[in-house]
């Protein structure tokens, strides 16, 4: 089937407005991840989905980050109240997890830019 | 806390030379370790892992406890392999990926 999809593919905003972007993980993946790509920093964890529930928040930024996965499929990262340091790459990820290593397969990003 | 370095941000090496990637990690416990890569207008992708011992593309890494390094290494490039390659550790037990700032390989013809 498709791989993972993300939503919108580009999104500008102006600092101060909220976003909300969109994960579809692959269908039967149970393990869903947000990473963050900025400029010269490599790729950031964000937070971590087992289901619906998030066992590992530990990388959001600040509380003007949140994130929720309904239906154990997809999920929403939303930024309240964007700054300019939050422009980047925001990356989903989803795997099947189980007892064995496993891969994490990437989605193609959105690009956010505030302005 | 885990740490992943890949300390060159840009490399060039001619098609049919050797290619070295460097990755050195910090880190107390087991870790599990990869590469990915990300090609020109393609997502990311996993390239090898070191439990799988495997060569991918021509590519093979190895895993130095001692000196805390995962090279990723290609004993004649190929232009197809011009790329921006991640190093990542996983430890067991956890699900996130920790991932080094990347290399921009170009292999010049």
């Amino acid at each position: 089937g498709a791989g993972v999809s993300q939503s919108p593919s580009n999104k500008v905003t102006e600092k101060g407005k909220d976003v909300e972007l969109r994960c579809d993980p692959i269908s039967g993946h149970t393990a869903l991840y947000w990473y963050r790509q900025s400029l010269g920093q490599g790729l950031e964890f964000l937070i971590y989905f087992q289901g619906n529930s998030a066992p590992d928040k530990s990388g959001l930024p600040s509380d003007r980050f949140s994130a929720e996965r309904t239906g154990g499929s997809v999920s929403t990262l939303t930024i309240q109240r964007t700054q300019q340091e939050d422009s980047a790459v925001y990356l989903c990820a989803s795997s099947s997890s189980g007892l064995t290593s496993y891969e994490q397969y990437f989605g193609p990003g959105t690009r956010l830019t505030v302005t | 806390a885990q740490r992943v370095t890949q300390p060159e941000k840009l490399l060039s090496v001619f098609k049919g030379a050797p290619v070295e990637l460097k990755c050195n990690y910090s880190y107390s416990g087991s870790p599990e370790l990869f590469w990915y890569v990300q090609y020109s207008r393609q997502r990311l992708q996993l390239l090898l892992r070191h439990i799988s011992r495997e060569s991918i593309k021509g590519f093979t890494a190895d895993l130095n406890k001692g000196e805390t390094s995962f090279h990723l290494k290609k004993p004649f490039a190929q232009e197809e392999d011009s790329a921006m390659y991640y190093c990542a550790l996983r430890d067991f037990g956890n699900e996130k990926l920790t991932f080094g700032t990347g290399t921009r390989l170009t292999i010049i013809p």
